[in-house]
């Protein structure tokens, strides 16, 4: 029972590299959520999909752009990356609003 | 705006004490409420999930209350063990809006 899985646990990139961070769940839930965590400062909303076909920006978007290509898959992408996104990117699902939430394992991400 | 408080930061408890998380938010509108535990360098283990119709939520040692009222939620471990240690923290959940987290509380279970 796999649940939420991220690709990959770690990368590193260099000031003005691109990549994809990838999540892909096998719940059938309909909600699915990134969110950065950062040394003093917990986790914070970067995007999340309420249902396939929709995407809505949370706390933190600048910077990210994001695409539920299906029921199962949520990915992020940064498009030019830089030293403030060093962090650790989580994954998150859940069936509906007020429904219980799992996590995947993260990404570690370090920009140079 | 739905903010999440956890205090203390830090614990430090000698094992098998009984011990008590905090975790207070500020808009009562909440649909529920729920606690997890991270351990370091890994994703988040979902613990206990509070519906706001709930007014508690029990798993083994674990014992969850919300009380909407005054804003706040507990999380008490019960016989405290090492393996215990870990940062716990709490979300808050207003429907639609994505969970809303405290910053965590670091539990350490001295053996």
């Amino acid at each position: 029972n796999a649940g939420v899985t991220q690709t990959p646990k770690f990368q590193v990139l260099k000031t003005g590299q691109s990549m994809t961070l990838q999540c892909a769940q096998d719940m059938n839930h309909n909600s699915m959520y990134w969110y950065r965590q950062d040394p003093g400062m917990g986790l914070r909303l970067i995007y999340y999909s309420a249902s396939e076909g929709t995407t809505d920006k949370g706390e933190v978007p600048n910077g990210y752009n994001v695409s539920r290509l299906n029921k199962r898959e949520f990915s992020l992408r940064l498009e030019s990356a830089a030293p403030s996104q060093t962090s650790v990117y989580f994954c998150a699902s859940r069936a509906l609003p007020n429904t219980e939430a799992f996590f995947g394992q993260g990404t570690r991400l370090t920009v140079v | 705006k739905q903010e999440v408080t956890q205090i203390p930061a830090a614990l430090s408890v000698p094992e098998g004490e009984n011990l008590v998380l905090n975790c207070s938010f500020t808009d009562s509108a909440i649909y529920n409420l729920q606690w997890f535990r991270q351990d370091p360098g890994k994703g988040l283990t979902s613990l206990l999930l509070i519906q706001s119709s709930q007014r508690e939520q029990t798993s083994g040692r674990l014992n969850a209350s919300l009380d909407k009222s005054s804003g706040r939620s507990t999380l008490y471990i019960a016989a405290s063990q090492p393996g215990d240690s870990a940062t716990y923290l709490c979300a808050a959940d207003s429907g639609n809006t994505p969970l809303v987290f405290g910053k965590g509380t670091r539990l350490s279970v001295i053996a």
